[in-house]
């Protein structure tokens, strides 16, 4: 079955910049997706199709594509950005898969 | 703009069947394009997706759960349900209904979902 791989985890002081990675064989054909999930709460949608912002989301936060790999990147991260983070996206097996998350912690 | 909510048993005894309802506020079921979709996460762990029923019926499971899985709607409600039939232990976790949107690259139809409803606990335990 299809995997998308992130890191576990990811630290950054406030005011850095974060980038967060997910590698997956077919990305360089499918769009990605990225969601924010804080403890307790829903996921929620930050990123879609590599790198389009949906309304309402800050835009510090960007999405990129590079070859098997696409990046999150949260430019001047908060308090309030430390979450889990999961991409998602699909290939030939099924219409939506995870990667395992990646906890944000901001130091 | 459109809301999602669970609702169910909280609690399922092992071999039976877990029944969850998501009611759909502030637009139509009916309305199309949507992918109206169940997701999981096992507790402290990742998202796994279940999946889903488009707006004309059809539906489409995880492989790894198509052998237990029923989705179904009621437009006459704007509701719609999961079934997974045969539960254990390990059917253990949060369940969430969301509406997905798609897009068709090179044959793939490739899901994203906004928004989520907020979740639900479903334990397996006698």
């Amino acid at each position: 079955s299809y995997e998308l791989t992130q890191p576990p985890s990811v630290s950054v002081s406030p005011g850095q910049t974060a980038r967060i990675t997910c590698s997956g064989d077919a990305l360089p054909k499918q769009y990605a997706y990225w969601y924010q999930q804080k403890p307790g709460q829903a996921p929620v949608l930050v990123i879609y199709k590599d790198s389009e912002r949906p309304s309402g989301i800050p835009e510090r936060f960007s999405g990129s594509s590079s070859g098997t790999t696409v990046t999150l990147t949260i430019s001047g991260v908060q308090a309030e950005d430390e979450a889990d983070y999961y991409c998602q996206s699909a290939d030939s097996s099924g219409p939506s898969v995870f990667g395992g998350g990646t906890k944000l912690t901001v130091l | 703009q459109v809301q999602l909510q669970e609702s169910g048993p909280g609690l399922v005894k092992p071999s039976q069947t877990l029944s969850l309802t998501c009611t759909v506020s502030g637009g139509s079921i009916s309305s199309g394009g949507y992918y109206w979709s169940w997701i999981r996460q096992h507790p402290g762990k990742g998202l796994e997706w279940i999946g889903y029923i488009y707006y004309s019926g059809s539906t489409y499971y995880n492989p790894s759960l198509k052998s237990r899985v029923t989705i179904s709607v009621d437009t006459s409600k704007n509701q719609f349900s999961l079934k997974l039939s045969s539960v254990t232990a390990a059917d253990t976790a949060v369940y969430y209904c969301a509406r997905g949107k798609g897009i068709t690259i090179f044959g793939v139809v490739t899901n994203w979902f906004d928004p989520w409803g907020q979740g639900t606990l479903v334990t397996v335990s006698s």
